[in-house]
Order: structure tokens, then sequence, then C-alpha cells
């Protein structure tokens, strides 16, 4: 059953540096995701993407965020300078489009910054 | 804004018996979808069941099952003939269906269920 991957599974940076999270959504998938979830808090919707450019983003989302497509498989989420408070972990989600509305996260990446 | 409340914290039931975890939301869209995941100690957000607002009968999926009551708002789980491994934080979601919140899930705090042997 095709499924939604995350590299890596876990990944420590240091406070002020770049991260790249990335993620390989179902293949004929349209729409593509990223929630992170702060550890014991709930899912938070960071950003949604579609045909090459985001569709929503959240407050959460700003300037150190940007996500890219840069091929046909890959989405990937960038943060700029990592502070601590983005210490979490990440889902990628994908989902069909058109009347399908489901949506398939992934296993996630625990970013610890430190 | 759209809006999940889940009211229990934790819930405790004992293996084979059935348990509903609670769900209630909030939206001024005409145009909804509900879901239910589920997370495990190990981290991933698993697809349990999904209701569309115009939806008439009530999704099941299995063991899961929804009760979907329009008029009071809420988006109950069912879970039947619990089993050990159901033990899990269950979070309800809410999705925008129209306008340019396409796809975009709101969730709820959740609730941790521990099925006891």
């Amino acid at each position: 059953e095709p499924e939604v991957t995350q590299t890596p599974s876990h990944q420590v940076t240091q406070m002020g540096q770049e991260v790249i999270l990335r993620c390989v959504p179902i293949s004929n998938h349209l729409y593509f995701y990223w929630y992170r979830q702060i550890l014991g808090q709930k899912v938070e919707f960071l950003v949604s993407f579609y045909n090459n450019e985001i569709s929503e983003k959240s407050e959460i989302f700003d300037d150190q965020f940007s996500v890219e497509r840069p091929d046909g498989s890959n989405f990937t989420l960038k943060i700029r300078s990592t502070k601590l408070e983005d210490s979490a972990m990440y889902f990628c989600a994908s989902s069909p489009g058109g009347m399908t509305y489901e949506q398939y996260f992934g296993p996630g990446t625990r970013l610890t910054v430190t | 804004a759209q809006k999940i409340t889940q009211t229990q914290p934790g819930m405790f039931v004992q293996e084979k018996e059935a348990v509903t975890l609670d769900c209630t939301y909030d939206t001024s869209d005409p145009s909804y979808g509900l879901f239910w995941y589920k997370q495990p100690s190990s981290g991933e957000m698993i697809f349990l069941i999904y209701q569309g607002s115009y939806d008439q009968q009530n999704a099941t999926e299995g063991r899961y099952s929804l009760n979907f009551q329009k008029a009071r708002k809420s988006a109950n789980l069912v879970i039947s003939a619990s089993q050990l491994g159901d033990s899990a934080m269950y979070f309800c979601a809410i999705l925008n269906a129209g306008g340019t919140s396409y796809g975009k899930l709101t969730f709820g705090q959740g609730t941790i269920l521990t099925v006891h042997p």
C-alpha cells in the first residue's frame, strides 16, 4: 500500500542552523501539507501546497519557513534559522484531491533544536 | 474559523468492550469533513475514518464508526470490541472543504485511550 515517507526520522540541530525536512508524498496525490506537533500538544497546520504554490499558511509559517517541490516526488520544508521553540514533530501529509479529502500522514520527523 | 473540542483527556476501557470518544466541532462553513486519527506511542498519525458534512449515513471502517450528529455538531468515534493495540492518543479533526482553506485540518487536543486486559 502506498505511503508517505519522511526523512530523517530524527534531526538534532543547533539554534540558528538551517534544516531541511524531506517528504515523499503518495505518487498520485495532488495536495501536500506540513503540520507540526510540539511534544504533548495538538497537531497544528503549517502550510498547504498545490500546483507548485502555497495554498494557505498559518501564522506559525513565518519568513523562516519555506516549502518546495523540487522534482516530481519530493516535498521539502526548510527552516532557515532554527529556534528552540521549533523543536517538535513535523508531519508531512498528502491528499489525492478532487472529492477525496482524506489526508495521509507520514511517520514524522522529530526535530530537536539545542 | 474552525474549532474542535475533545473534552476527555483520558479514557479507559476493558478489552473486548466498546468505547466512545467524544468530539464536538464549530464551523461556519456549510461544507466540511470530520476525521479521526490514531497516534500510537511511536508517534505516527494513522487515518481511521472520515465523515463528510453532506453524508447521510454514519461512516464505518471495520471496528470504527463515527456517530455524526450534525444538529449537535458532534462527531464521536465508536470503537467496538476494543483491543490492547487500540491504546493510543486519538485526535478528532475538521477540514474546511471550500474557499481558500481547502484541505487544512484543525485538530482537537486529543484523548488518550487505555485498553485494559
